[in-house]
């Protein structure tokens, strides 16, 4: 079946500017993670749905993030006023989230925003 | 404060031989443990994970070993292949009733020699 997709693949924005990176999960996952993986470093947790509510957000660095899941499967991360710090590979994962409590999250291929 | 580390950022490895990818942690809450494969321009692959309570995890060339009084797990490949050629990260989760966010080491990058 089909894997977690990310659009873009690739963003390139001027300093000031307002992005969207969107993900559309594995169909019947009901977890959705976003990630964001700077260079020569793991991926740092932001933001985690279940469902169509945003049930963890403590990874968000500051008010100009913010993410929506509005029917509870593709998401939206949108970063307004973008800074040339947050130049970095953005990426998605979803799980089952199932009785088992196994949940392994399986990732998109990443957006990667270079803020010049 | 880094709660999961991969102390080596690279490792190079004869085909055939063993590699082993070690991680450590700090916090006793973590219930789960992950490895990922990552190659440039896509996203981590899910290779192997181990719950808290298991002390090894097989699967094929891959075994994945806990010593959680040490704080330490590591990844066996054996034998190792040149497409195993990746880096890898391990991860830890926190409980899956606290949402079961990954905190990911900052990876070894791995390369396997013909």
């Amino acid at each position: 079946g089909a894997g977690v997709s990310q659009t873009p693949s690739n963003k390139v924005t001027e300093k000031g500017k307002y992005v969207e990176l969107r993900c559309d999960p594995i169909s019947g996952h009901t977890a959705l993670y976003w990630y964001r993986q700077s260079l020569g470093q793991g991926p740092e947790f932001l933001i985690y749905f279940q469902g169509t509510g945003a049930a963890d957000d403590s990874g968000l660095p500051n008010d100009r993030f913010f993410a929506v899941r509005p029917e509870g499967s593709v998401s939206t991360l949108k970063i307004q006023r973008t800074e040339r710090g947050d130049s970095a590979v953005y990426l998605c994962a979803s799980s089952l989230r199932d009785a088992r409590g196994t949940d392994t999250q399986y990732f998109g291929p990443g957006t990667r925003l270079t803020v010049l | 404060d880094q709660q999961v580390k991969q102390n080596s950022p690279s490792l190079s490895v004869q085909e055939g031989r063993i590699s082993i990818l070690n991680c450590d942690y700090t916090n006793s809450m973590f219930d789960y443990f992950l490895w990922y494969k990552k190659y440039p321009a896509e996203g981590p692959t899910f290779l192997i994970s181990i719950s808290s309570i298991k002390d090894k995890n097989e699967d094929g060339r891959f075994t994945v070993f806990l010593n959680k009084s040490a704080k330490h797990l590591s990844l066996h490949i054996v034998p190792s292949q040149p497409g195993d050629s990746a880096v890898y990260f391990c991860a830890a989760r926190y409980g899956f009733n606290q949402g079961g966010k990954l905190i990911f080491g900052q990876g070894t990058e791995l390369s396997v020699k013909p």
